[in-house]
């Protein structure tokens, strides 16, 4: 069965301290998928990262970035130089290969970014 | 601008009564897909449907019902076998079927019990 675990339920940093979002996956498929979405006080849910099960290299996009580890089964992100618009849930989800995409989603982070 | 509509923003439900949430996309995608935020638990998959006409159910269809009679609506309809419908709805659509595609999602409805 996939299963997402997000065990940090609510971290709070200072603006421009760097922060690291953990997220452990299982599941029995080798083809898979992790994504992280992002949700604002807003209500919607960004899509901010998609990674396939074959490709292990980490990403960088500003001042985001993953960490994809197959051997840990985990996919952290890390913001560097944390900013108040930062501030939001942020979700982990697993989405295994076939028909239906279905997305499962771990419980989510609540990063919070005082100044 | 392309995206996702939900409607309303908010909406109180009376005992008994089954009350219907509107999803539209102008994204031309295949695949919708609603889904149930509680606090602390995250996202869970209430139904999805890949093609006009034709849905699965979820991990927590009951209670719920919906229909795709056209590609860029997928109304939910929360009955009121729905015992504890108090949560954030959120709809979301992807471009094709299989795993690879993102979903986009919209504002989502907040449900409450009167």
């Amino acid at each position: 069965a996939q299963k997402v675990t997000q065990a940090q339920t609510e971290i709070s940093v200072v603006e421009k301290e760097d922060v690291t979002l953990d997220c452990v996956y299982e599941t029995r498929d080798t083809t898979y998928y992790l994504f992280w979405y992002k949700q604002p006080p807003s209500g919607e849910l960004v899509f901010l990262i998609r990674r396939n099960s074959f490709d292990e290299q980490n990403e960088i996009s500003g001042r985001y970035s993953w960490n994809f580890q197959k051997s840990t089964s985990s996919f952290n992100f890390t913001i560097t130089a944390s900013q108040v618009v930062d501030s939001a849930v942020y979700f982990c989800a697993l989405s295994e290969e076939g028909y239906g995409n279905k997305l499962v989603f771990g419980a989510g982070t609540i990063l919070r970014v005082k100044s | 601008d392309g995206g996702i509509t939900q409607s309303p923003k908010y909406l109180f439900r009376k005992e008994g009564q089954n009350v219907t949430l509107s999803c539209e996309q102008n994204l031309n995608h295949d695949a919708m897909y609603w889904y149930r935020q509680d606090p602390g638990q995250g996202l869970r998959l209430i139904y999805y449907s890949q093609i006009v006409n034709d849905f699965q159910k979820g991990d927590i269809a009951e209670g719920y019902s919906v229909s795709r009679e056209k590609k860029e609506s997928f109304p939910l309809t929360v009955t009121s076998a729905q015992k504890n419908p108090t949560a954030f709805y959120l709809c979301a659509s992807s471009s094709a079927v299989y795993s690879n595609q993102p979903q986009h999602f919209g504002d989502g409805t907040r449900l409450s019990i009167l």
